[in-house]
């Protein structure tokens, strides 16, 4: 059945240290966006990508970076410049078939050591 | 860039109450969502709003995307324990191309 898949649910990692975030949809959603929560505040907009090949950056992009090769992909690499990255991280899709509502993967934990 | 205040920030009520929270924007938006975000989850869409004035139910819950399109208000009728989770609306203006701007999130807490 058809959804966004983010992979892995839990992440640590040692300070310094690049880590990538998996995101996959089979909804044949054009667009795709990463966004990070801390607790009890709402969603950031890391970056976003229209269409293949590129992406725009959102409002809290710096030590983030990420590539999208494919349609189904959008992978986000959290990099050592990142300042404060232990944070819960969330995958999304629209697409204007269905008025650019977005639809959110299951999140990933980053934990930073 | 745009302000969504969601109001109230946290909410405690007795299973079967009644529950209202509501959105309010600096700008004139073009759509409203509603998600509902369980601990550790990803949020869940409820309810999508794409006219001013438009009225749109879910089961027991019903959105509202107001005529000044500045504003959207959720109600939940005859609370569950399930209910328990926070809430967030969402917004874009005609300007923003894609993206969305979020609300911080109420916290409802459900009591037996």
């Amino acid at each position: 059945d058809g959804g966004i898949t983010q992979s892995p649910k839990y992440l640590f990692r040692k300070e310094g240290q690049n880590v990538t975030l998996s995101c996959e949809q089979n909804l044949n959603h054009d667009a795709m966006y990463w966004y990070r929560q801390d607790p009890g505040q709402g969603l950031r907009l890391i970056y976003y990508s229209q269409i293949v090949n590129d992406f725009q950056k959102g409002d809290i992009a710096e030590g983030y970076s990420v590539s999208r090769e494919k349609k189904e992909s959008f992978p986000l690499t959290v990099t050592s410049a990142q300042k404060n990255p232990t944070a819960f991280y969330l995958c999304a899709s629209s697409s204007r078939t269905t008025k650019d509502t977005q639809y959110f993967g299951p999140g990933t934990r980053l934990t930073v050591l | 860039g745009q302000q969504l205040n969601q109001s109230p920030q946290s909410m405690f009520i007795q299973e079967g109450e009644d529950v209202s929270m509501n959105c309010t924007s600096s700008s004139i938006f073009n759509t409203w969502l509603w998600y509902k975000q369980d601990p550790g989850e990803g949020p869940v869409l409820l309810i999508a709003l794409y006219k001013a004035g438009e009225l749109t139910s879910n089961g027991r819950l019903t959105a509202q995307f107001g005529i000044t399109r500045k504003d959207s208000f959720l109600n939940i009728s005859a609370s569950i324990p399930s209910d328990v989770g926070i809430y967030f609306c969402a917004g874009r203006t005609s300007g923003s191309a894609r993206q969305l701007t979020f609300g911080s999130g109420t916290q409802l807490t459900v009591l037996p």
